[in-house]
C-alpha cells in the first residue's frame, strides 16, 4: 500500500512570494490533516478535511493560508503572501476510519524556508 | 482546548536498558484516544503505541509500553531494551489535534 504523498520535499522562497504544497494521501482515507511543524517543535493542526469538507482550521492564519481538498482525495496548502516566521516542515496525514482510535499515516513533509 | 506537556525535552539510555518518556496533558473530554509518535531523523511520524482512555489496562506493543493514569491525566511510554533505533524525537498527543514539544532520545552503544 503506497504512503502519503507529498511535494514538493523542499522549497525555498523569498518573503512576500506565493508557495503551494501537494499532498496525495492513501487511497481510501476520508480524512486528512495539514499540520506546521516549526524547528524543535511537535506539529500543530492547521487544518482537517473530511472527504471535502473542512472540520477545523481555527488554527489557519487565513489571511495567508488557504487550503482545498477538491472532489475528497488530494488537497493542496497555499501561503500567501510568505513571512520569515513560515518556515516550517509543513505535513500531511490521511486516516482511514471514523473511530477515534484509527491510526494517522503521515507524509515525509514538505520543508520550506522562506528568505 | 487541550494542552500537553513533555517535560523532558531530552533523555539519554544506555543500549538494552528501559527509559520512561513523561507527558501529561488536560483535556475536558471523557472518551478519548492518545498517542506516542516517533519522529527519526528522516522525519516520518510513525505511530508507536496509542491508548484508548475508556480502558484501565494499559496497552502494550512489544518492546513499548505505556502507564497511563487518567485522573492524574499522565500518559508516559517505557521502552525496553532500548535499541539503536529507537533514537528519535518522540511526541506525546492525547489526541490528533494536539502534540506536545517532543522529547528527543538518544541510545548510548
Amino acid at each position: 500500500e503506497a504512503g502519503v504523498a507529498q511535494s514538493p520535499r523542499y522549497k525555498i522562497i523569498e518573503k512576500r512570494q506565493s508557495v503551494a504544497f501537494w499532498c496525495n494521501p492513501i487511497s481510501g482515507h476520508a480524512t486528512l490533516y495539514w499540520y506546521q511543524q516549526i524547528l524543535g517543535q511537535g506539529p500543530k493542526l492547521l487544518i482537517q478535511f473530511q472527504n471535502n469538507g473542512v472540520v477545523d482550521d481555527s488554527q489557519l492564519p487565513k489571511d495567508r493560508f488557504s487550503a482545498e481538498r477538491l472532489k475528497g482525495v488530494d488537497s493542496t496548502l497555499k501561503i500567501q503572501p510568505a513571512k520569515l516566521e513560515d518556515s516550517a516542515v509543513y505535513l500531511c496525514a490521511s486516516r482511514g476510519g471514523v473511530s477515534g482510535g484509527y491510526e494517522q499515516f503521515f507524509g515525509p513533509g514538505t520543508r520550506l524556508t522562506v528568505l | 482546548a487541550q494542552t500537553v506537556t513533555q517535560s523532558q525535552p531530552e533523555m539519554s539510555v544506555q543500549e538494552a536498558e528501559t527509559v520512561t518518556l513523561s507527558c501529561t496533558y488536560d483535556t475536558s473530554e471523557s472518551d478519548y484516544y492518545l498517542f506516542w509518535y516517533k519522529q527519526p531523523p528522516s522525519r516520518q511520524m510513525i505511530l508507536v503505541i496509542r491508548q484508548e482512555a475508556y480502558k484501565q489496562q494499559n496497552a502494550t506493543e512489544n518492546r513499548f509500553s505505556v502507564n497511563f493514569q487518567k485522573a492524574a491525566k499522565s500518559f508516559s511510554l517505557k521502552i525496553s531494551d532500548s535499541q539503536l533505533g529507537d533514537a528519535a524525537m518522540y511526541f506525546c498527543a492525547p489526541s490528533r489535534l494536539t502534540f506536545g514539544e517532543g522529547t528527543q532520545l538518544t541510545v548510548n552503544p
